[in-house]
C-alpha cells in the first residue's frame, strides 16, 4: 500500500526567508507526486506535479520540489517567501488512473 | 486552466433532510470526478470515484446509501447527503479529470461547507 508522510505539521517562516516542505512517501511501485496549496476555505490548487524526467520540478507562484527516489522524498522548497503564502501545503502520490492519497498537510505561516 | 465549479458553496441544514452538491466541469470533459471529505485540520480522504455513465466506486467505510453519487454527463456530477445528521458536516470537495489527457492532473472544485443543526 501506498502511504505519504509529512514530516512538519506547522512550519512558521518570516518573509523572505527560504522554506523546505518536508515529504516521504512509501510505495513498491513507481508512482507520481503532487504538491498542492490550500487556502482558507477553498479548494486545492496544483503547484507543481512529478511524473517523469528531471527530477527538479518548478512550479507555480516560485515553488519547486526534487524527486529523490533512493531517499523516496520529494521535499517542496521556496528560496524567498512572501506573507501570501500562507495556507496549507498538501502532498500526495498517484499510482496512475488518478487514484491520489494526500498527505497530512503542512500550515506554512509567513510571519511578517 | 481547466476550471471546476461546485454549488452550493456553503449550506446549513436541519437534520435528517438531504442536501445536494453538484460537481461541474466547465471548460473540459470530466470522465472521471472525485469525492473527498476534509475535516478541519485534516487532510483530504477520497470518498468515491464515479465515471460518467456508471455507478460510482465508494471507499471502504463510506456508505453508499448516505452518499449517492451521480455522474450523469462528462461535465456534472452530483452527491446527495441522505438524511444528514451533524456528524456529516464537513468540508465537501470534488475533482474532476479526463482520462482520455494523460497528464494525472485533477482539477479540485473550491469545495462545499455542510453544517447539519
Amino acid at each position: 500500500a501506498q502511504s505519504v508522510t509529512q514530516l512538519d505539521s506547522q512550519v512558521p517562516v518570516f518573509e523572505e526567508a527560504p522554506v523546505e516542505l518536508r515529504c516521504n512517501y512509501s510505495s513498491s511501485v513507481s508512482v507520481y507526486l503532487f504538491w498542492y496549496v490550500q487556502y482558507p476555505n477553498q479548494g486545492l490548487q496544483l503547484l507543481l506535479k512529478y511524473l517523469s524526467g528531471s527530477t527538479l520540478v518548478k512550479g507555480i507562484n516560485g515553488f519547486e520540489a526534487e524527486f529523490n527516489k533512493s531517499q523516496t522524498s520529494f521535499h517542496l522548497r521556496k528560496p524567498s517567501v512572501h506573507i501570501s503564502d500562507t495556507a496549507e501545503y498538501f502532498c500526495a502520490v498517484s499510482l496512475g488512473g488518478f487514484k491520489t492519497i494526500f498527505g497530512a498537510g503542512t500550515r506554512l505561516f509567513v510571519k511578517a | 486552466g481547466a476550471v471546476v465549479s461546485q454549488h452550493p458553496s456553503r449550506v446549513i441544514c436541519k437534520s435528517g433532510t438531504s442536501v445536494k452538491i453538484e460537481c461541474r466541469s466547465l471548460d473540459f470533459q470530466a470522465t472521471t470526478m472525485f469525492w473527498y471529505r476534509q475535516f478541519p485540520k485534516q487532510s483530504l480522504m477520497l470518498m468515491a470515484t464515479s465515471n460518467e455513465g456508471s455507478k460510482a466506486t465508494y471507499e471502504q467505510g463510506v456508505e453508499k446509501d448516505k452518499f449517492l453519487i451521480n455522474h450523469a454527463s462528462l461535465t456534472l456530477s452530483t452527491l446527495t447527503v441522505t438524511s444528514a445528521h451533524p456528524e456529516d458536516s464537513s468540508f465537501y470537495i470534488c475533482s474532476a479529470t479526463d482520462s482520455r489527457v494523460p497528464e494525472e492532473t485533477q482539477y479540485f472544485g473550491p469545495g462545499t461547507r455542510l453544517l447539519v443543526l
